[in-house]
């Protein structure tokens, strides 16, 4: 079964600073993708950032972006010049072709003024 | 406005009740899929429907039940409930696409509180 980690339960960051969010796979399926969703106080899961395994180019939306690294199965969403509307629990997520997807338990993110 | 309606918002019942869950997916699509997040927890996968048929089952429980309608709306009926299956219910819908998988589109849940 596909398991999806996410090792940092909290972090903290700094308004207009940059914060990385980790986030590790487990799959022996060569076709699928990998999403960060934004669950923010509202409880609105909202998505923020997609990725196609058999992409190497590392996605971009705006300030936030990954860091795919296939081989290492990890997936790391990287959140530039931080606003307090960022501040919410992210979740990693891994989506085989046409399957279900298998959520991590979340990382919740502060954003300091 | 995400284009997936759930209803009820919010929910409370009493345990031993049955209570029912409705989710219309967004337009056009065809997959939909059951999740519940108990508090300040991950979401845990329920079941999915694709064009009115069971596709995947994840560990819902015998008192749980689903089903996708002919318009594609889908229902979840929980019963004899207890004071652990208070959480959050989502919805999501998903299409397909040939050109790859763009992930779900979230319902804003059902907040089912059992007392």
């Amino acid at each position: 079964a596909q398991t999806v980690t996410q090792s940092q339960p909290e972090m903290s960051v700094q308004e207009a600073e940059t914060v990385t969010l980790s986030c590790t796979y487990d799959t022996s399926e060569s076709d699928y993708y990998l999403f960060w969703y934004k669950q923010p106080p509202s409880r609105q899961m909202i998505l923020v950032i997609r990725q196609e395994a058999y992409k190497q180019q590392n996605a971009t939306e705006n300030r936030f972006s990954v860091n795919f690294q296939k081989a290492a199965k990890s997936f790391s969403l990287k959140i530039s010049d931080s606003q307090l509307g960022d501040a919410a629990m992210y979740f990693c997520a891994y989506k085989p072709n046409a399957g279900k997807s298998t959520f991590g338990d979340g990382t919740t993110l502060t954003v300091k003024p | 406005d995400s284009g997936v309606t759930q209803t009820p918002k919010h929910l409370i019942t009493a345990t031993g009740q049955r209570v029912t869950l409705r989710c219309s997916p967004r337009s056009g699509d065809l997959s939909v899929y059951w999740y519940q997040q108990s508090l300040d927890q991950g979401l845990q996968f329920l079941i999915q429907y694709y064009n009115g048929e069971e596709r995947a089952k994840g560990n819902i429980l015998e008192r749980f039940s689903a089903q996708q309608f002919p318009d594609l709306h889908s229902e979840l009926n929980l019963s004899s409930l207890e004071l652990g299956d208070s959480a959050l219910y989502f919805c999501a819908s998903s299409p397909r696409y040939a050109t790859g998988d763009y992930g779900y589109t979230f319902g804003s849940g059902t907040r089912l509180t059992v007392v």
